[in-house]
């Protein structure tokens, strides 16, 4: 079966770029099929969609975010990664990676999530 | 943006009874592109329904959804000791959102 795993950095100074890469294992970011997403949780809230890839390269952002995050695809190592520029406090959060089905555009695999602070 | 507002903020309940949770959109949600999901503290979410009355699999038929439009609703049957948990619906008519969620605690 599918799984994702997104080890990251823990911690990030302010007005630095936050990079985070997550691996896909048991299938490819190959398949037309899927979106490869990022969500966040800050701490004690709710869920936030980042953004999506696809493997024809196309992408979708979310637009409070969209000016900071860049989502790429490595096939050679079959991984997906988030960057997210210039962040602030309020981009500490818990960052999780997911598989988005295509045609029901629901979210049916997720890594177990990376914390990241953002603290100098 | 369409925004999600989840009802109510906290469900108190027992074991064996009935749980009905709300989620009302800002606008229509097209083609029915809702989904919920369940979340444990310390853990990722987990998809329980799609298309707004589809449920994922694996997931118990304690778990129905339904609902169109603007106004969508996650029943919980019978509530079992591992389903105290937060709810979200999430969206993806236009762009993504999600609510904010929905605490069921054991009453």
């Amino acid at each position: 079966q599918v799984q994702l795993q997104e080890p990251g950095p823990g911690l990030v100074k302010p007005s630095e770029t936050l990079s985070l890469t997550c691996s896909v294992s048991g299938g490819s970011v190959r398949s037309g099929s899927f979106y490869w997403s990022w969500i966040r949780q800050p701490p004690g809230k709710g869920l936030e969609w980042i953004g999506y890839i696809h493997y024809s390269g196309s992408t979708n952002y979310n637009p409070s975010l969209k000016s900071r995050v860049t989502i790429s695809l490595d096939t050679s190592k079959n991984q997906f990664s988030l960057k997210l520029t210039s962040v602030t406090a309020a981009d500490t959060a818990v960052y999780y990676c997911a598989r988005e089905d295509l045609i029901d555009q629901y979210m049916d695999v997720w890594g177990k999530g990376t914390a990241v602070t953002v603290s100098s | 943006e369409i925004v999600l507002t989840q009802s109510p903020g906290t469900l108190s309940l027992s074991p064996g009874e009935r749980a009905t949770l709300s989620c009302r959109a800002s606008q229509n949600v097209f083609s029915n592109y809702l989904a919920w999901y369940q979340q444990k503290p310390g853990q990722a979410p987990r998809l329980l329904m799609y298309g707004a009355s589809r449920r994922a699999t694996g997931i118990p038929d304690r778990f129905s959804g339904s609902g169109s439009g603007t106004d969508f609703t996650l029943t919980i049957s019978r509530l079992e000791p591992e389903d105290f948990a937060v709810y979200y619906c999430q969206q993806s008519g236009s762009s993504r959102t999600f609510g904010q969620g929905t605490k069921v605690e054991i009453k």
